[in-house]
């Protein structure tokens, strides 16, 4: 059964930072691309980050380009987001997702909260 | 960047209505656009693919068609589990990004 477990949310101020992982298994995690992806409280979906299977492809949103990482760790089969220099408009459930072959996500993890607020 | 604009945003139906969710992209996409439904505190589950592609599991009623820049979700006979938000989402063959309709809360009349 595939599973995407995230952990590492919570409350932290404005200017902080928060590192989320997401542990992956149920299926082979070094053969897929991962996304991460957040919904703002009573929100639509918003695209965050991407990253491919060796990590020689990473994408961001513009909202979070130069402040968040995405990374992984195919050996631990683990999926990372450090999220520095954090904002209001940064709350929001984040999701790990998986990465179909055929490029469309097809399984999300239960996500977790981030709260940004002093 | 592509913009996707989804229509309406709020629903109403009733148990055994045909409905129909439209998703527009701001420049054409081809097929590459999904549907998902999402439930209150829930994580978003796949319903199509590839614009028309069912997922494994995913009930016959549900159906997707278009290409280009319009697309339509069509649920052919509602049922209290379907009452949910519904998502459209693009992404492409390329590059790993991807863009999100506001959604659609299909609620109960």
């Amino acid at each position: 059964e595939v599973q995407l477990v995230e952990s590492g949310g919570g409350l932290v101020k404005p200017g902080g930072s928060l590192r989320l992982s997401c542990a992956a298994s149920g299926f082979t995690f070094s053969s897929y691309a991962m996304n991460w992806v957040r919904q703002a409280p009573g929100k639509g979906l918003e695209w965050v980050s991407s990253i491919s299977t060796g990590s020689s492809y990473i994408y961001y949103a513009d909202a979070v380009r130069g402040r968040f990482t995405i990374s992984r760790d195919s050996a631990r089969n683990s999926l990372f987001l450090q999220m520095n220099s954090l904002r209001a408009e940064d709350t929001a459930v984040y999701y790990c997702a998986r990465v179909a072959n055929q490029y469309h996500v097809d399984f999300w993890g239960q996500g977790i909260l981030v709260t940004v607020s002093s | 960047d592509i913009q996707m604009t989804q229509s309406p945003s709020t629903l109403s139906a009733s148990v055994g209505d045909r409905v129909t969710i439209t998703c527009r992209a701001s420049q054409s996409i081809s097929s590459w656009l999904a549907w998902y439904q999402q439930k209150p505190g829930k994580a978003p589950k796949l319903l199509i693919y590839k614009a028309s592609s069912l997922q494994s599991g995913v009930p016959s009623r549900f159906s997707g068609s278009g290409s280009g820049t319009e697309f339509t979700l069509t649920i052919s006979s509602l049922q209290p589990d379907d009452f949910a938000t519904y998502h459209c989402q693009q992404y492409n063959s390329y590059s790993l990004t991807y863009t999100f309709g506001q959604g659609t809360r299909l609620e109960i009349k």
